[in-house]
């Protein structure tokens, strides 16, 4: 599983365009770019997923440049409601690299304020 | 579109007493996945079956650890003995395919479990 480098936080104001990079220098040709959000006392759930360039859906796009070392999240005109953490995933969930290791890494806790 | 399933939502317990958690995947979903959650670690891998089969079992931390999946609507994470660090919320996920990254996993809300 690539390895992930999200920023820890993040603040915002609602109404406003959020944007979350993360990077995965040493991502594989058949890796997929996978983000996920989780509120408290909840599961993670699916946001976005892409190979390469743009792609968009009704909550989110996702933008991944022609080296793929890196993808952003953009949030359009978050609301409070969009306060939680999110995480990015590169690649094979499946497979292991270490026991135990966080797949999921740390993710960025986002912080919408009215 | 019923999704995945956990139960219990909450479970306390004495130290050394058995703990049994159970998962129901979304029918049609042949992957399935054991996470655990705590403040220290995040979010760790334990176990991933596909077909009901265990693919890798290496995330999980001790022989105390052992998960079944004996039909593709059902599977259980054991432990036993109980021990307080195993307190944590265990998160069931599902998928299509083979966990290839490709197809995107569903959570269930979890089991939050406290070892006293």
């Amino acid at each position: 599983l690539a390895k992930t480098t999200q920023p820890i936080s993040m603040d915002s104001y609602e109404g406003q365009e959020v944007n979350i990079t993360c990077s995965h220098n040493n991502i594989a040709t058949n890796d997929y770019i996978t983000w996920y959000q989780q509120f408290p006392s909840q599961g993670p759930r699916f946001i976005i997923q892409g190979y390469k360039t743009k792609v968009t859906n009704e909550v989110a796009s996702l933008f991944i440049p022609a080296d793929r070392k890196s993808s952003t999240l953009s949030l359009p005109r978050v609301s409070l409601s969009d306060t939680a953490v999110y995480y990015c995933l590169v690649g094979d969930i499946g497979a292991f690299d270490n026991a135990g290791k966080s797949t999921f890494g740390d993710g960025t806790t986002l912080t919408v304020k009215p | 579109d019923a999704g995945v399933i956990q139960s219990p939502r909450h479970e306390v317990t004495e130290m050394g007493q058995e703990v049994t958690l159970r998962c129901k995947p979304i029918s049609g979903h042949n992957s399935l996945f054991w996470y655990r959650q705590t403040m220290m670690r995040g979010l760790e891998l334990l176990i991933y079956f596909n077909n009901n089969v265990p693919i890798d079992d290496s995330g999980m931390p001790e022989d105390r650890f052992s998960a079944k999946m004996p039909n593709a609507s059902f599977s259980t994470l054991k432990i036993q003995p109980s021990e307080p660090r195993d307190s944590a919320v265990y998160f069931c996920a599902s998928s299509f395919g083979f966990g290839r990254g490709d197809q995107p996993q569903h959570f269930g809300d979890g089991t939050r479990l406290s070892i006293l």
